[in-house]
């Protein structure tokens, strides 16, 4: 059975940094691009980032370039997302998800881990 | 601002059946596959259409997905009062090299 369990989220200060971390069991890590997307107070699914299958690519969503970085550790099967300079509009479920094979389509989704960005 | 345009709302009485239409660009939806996702909040959204209009297995035929250049359309047939949840379409946007979800559409079954 597939699982992905995000953790790392909390409440942090407005400018700090969080590292939020998935570990996927159950399928090959290593075989599948993953991805990270998140969801605002009230508002709809945001994608933020990929990565490829062993970290040579990696795709972000313009608003998040230059603060998120997304990362890979498959022999320990986790995906992790570095935000930096943490904003108010930063507060959000994250949900790291694994994309289908084939074209691009999340097939798999955690549960979600809260990041609440105090000011 | 979503890349993909979907309607805020949409109901019906149980039974019947429900549209929700996802419009976007040549740059997303015209050259890729759509996706369809149901969310139901503080739960993990379930992917419920990829390709276009292929079903993952366990979702059931109730659920269809079909696409016509720049627009998709997911279909629920004999609605349920399970189905209450949010819909999103999603794909992947080649201009931006980035994936792309919809507004996001709440079904509510009457």
């Amino acid at each position: 059975e597939v699982q992905l369990v995000e953790s790392g989220g909390g409440l942090v200060q407005a400018g700090g940094s969080l590292r939020l971390s998935c570990a996927a069991s159950g399928f090959p890590f290593s075989n599948y691009w993953m991805t990270w997307v998140r969801q605002g107070p009230g508002k709809g699914l945001e994608w933020l980032a990929n990565i490829k299958q062993d970290g040579s690519e990696k795709f972000y969503v313009d608003s998040v370039k230059g603060r998120f970085t997304i990362s890979r550790d498959n022999p320990r099967n986790s995906l992790y997302l570095q935000i930096n300079s943490l904003r108010g509009e930063d507060t959000a479920v994250y949900y790291c998800a694994r994309e289908g094979s084939g074209s691009y389509y999340p097939d798999y989704w955690g549960q979600g881990t809260l990041v609440t960005v105090s000011s | 601002q979503s890349v993909l345009t979907q309607p805020p709302s949409v109901s019906a009485a149980p039974g019947q059946k429900v549209t929700i239409s996802c419009s976007g660009s040549s740059s997303n939806i015209g050259n890729n596959y759509v996706s369809w996702y149901q969310h139901l909040p503080g739960t993990a959204p379930k992917l419920l259409i990829y390709d276009n209009n292929k079903r993952p297995s366990g979702i059931p035929d109730r659920f269809s997905g079909s696409k016509s250049g720049t627009s998709a359309t997911l279909g629920i047939t004999g609605l349920q009062t399970g189905d209450e949840a949010d819909y999103y379409c999603g794909t992947w946007d080649s201009s931006l090299s980035a994936g792309v979800f919809g507004s996001g559409t709440k079904v509510t079954v009457l």
